[in-house]
């Protein structure tokens, strides 16, 4: 069946550093790929998402391109902030997208 | 963007007593709707899928005589906790399946319910 691997946190990093969070998925057709942000108390937010192969999605620094090959969806960001602060979820939908498989969620901090 | 608002944020009840979490589409009309129950260490469980008109279908394990879930309207998923137990304190969280291409979720801010 589908799933969504994603590193294991915590992440703790200095501002201005480079962040990198994997996420590989297994998928029976051609998911919709996303990773979700949720800041603290808060429910979850849409941090980008990429619909097919060599889609790179990108919002606020952050990127990831979904590659068909490694069967990845790596969250990049050059230079972190401390209000990047937050734990961040990869998740894949197959379709219509009525089910969502989400990855264990990696909590970031990032110190100043 | 599309915004789902879920209410309370917070409850405390007390052991034996039953608490009801809204879930609304604010703008738009979700036949969908999904809980969700996020433990202490941040996974995501999804606890159920909420169809308008319908019966919601449970996960397994999810126990559906204790976790009621209605889902009466496109704009509106109910979730009832029935005596609530302090085991059951968590944070609840909803989405709704959007209207785009991409069946993109829309998530409600979550509740946090303590049971004493």
């Amino acid at each position: 069946g589908d799933s969504v691997t994603q590193m294991e946190g915590p992440v703790t990093l200095s501002e201005e550093a480079f962040l990198t969070i994997n996420c590989t998925y297994t998928a029976t057709g051609y998911p919709s790929l996303f990773w979700y942000v949720q800041y603290p108390g808060e429910g979850l937010q849409l941090l980008l998402k990429a619909t097919k192969a060599d889609d790179k999605g990108s919002n606020k620094g952050f990127e990831a391109t979904y590659r068909k090959e490694t069967t990845s969806f790596h969250l990049e960001k050059g230079s972190v902030q401390v209000s990047d602060s937050a734990v961040y979820f990869c998740a894949l939908s197959e379709g219509t997208g009525n089910q969502f498989y989400f990855g264990t969620g990696t909590s970031l901090t990032v110190i100043p | 963007g599309a915004v789902v608002s879920q209410h309370p944020s917070r409850v405390i009840c007390k052991s034996g007593t039953s608490v009801k979490i809204e879930c609304r589409s604010l703008d738009f009309q979700a036949t969908t709707m999904f809980w969700y129950r996020q433990f202490p260490k941040q996974s995501l469980m999804l606890m159920a899928t909420s169809n308008e008109g319908s019966k919601a279908t449970y996960e397994q394990g999810v126990e559906k005589d204790k976790f009621l879930i209605n889902h009466a309207s496109l704009t509106l998923s109910t979730l009832t906790v029935t005596s609530a137990h302090p085991e059951d304190s968590s944070f609840y969280i909803c989405s709704a399946l959007g209207h785009s291409s991409t069946g993109e979720l829309f998530f409600g801010e979550g509740s946090r319910l303590t049971v004493l």
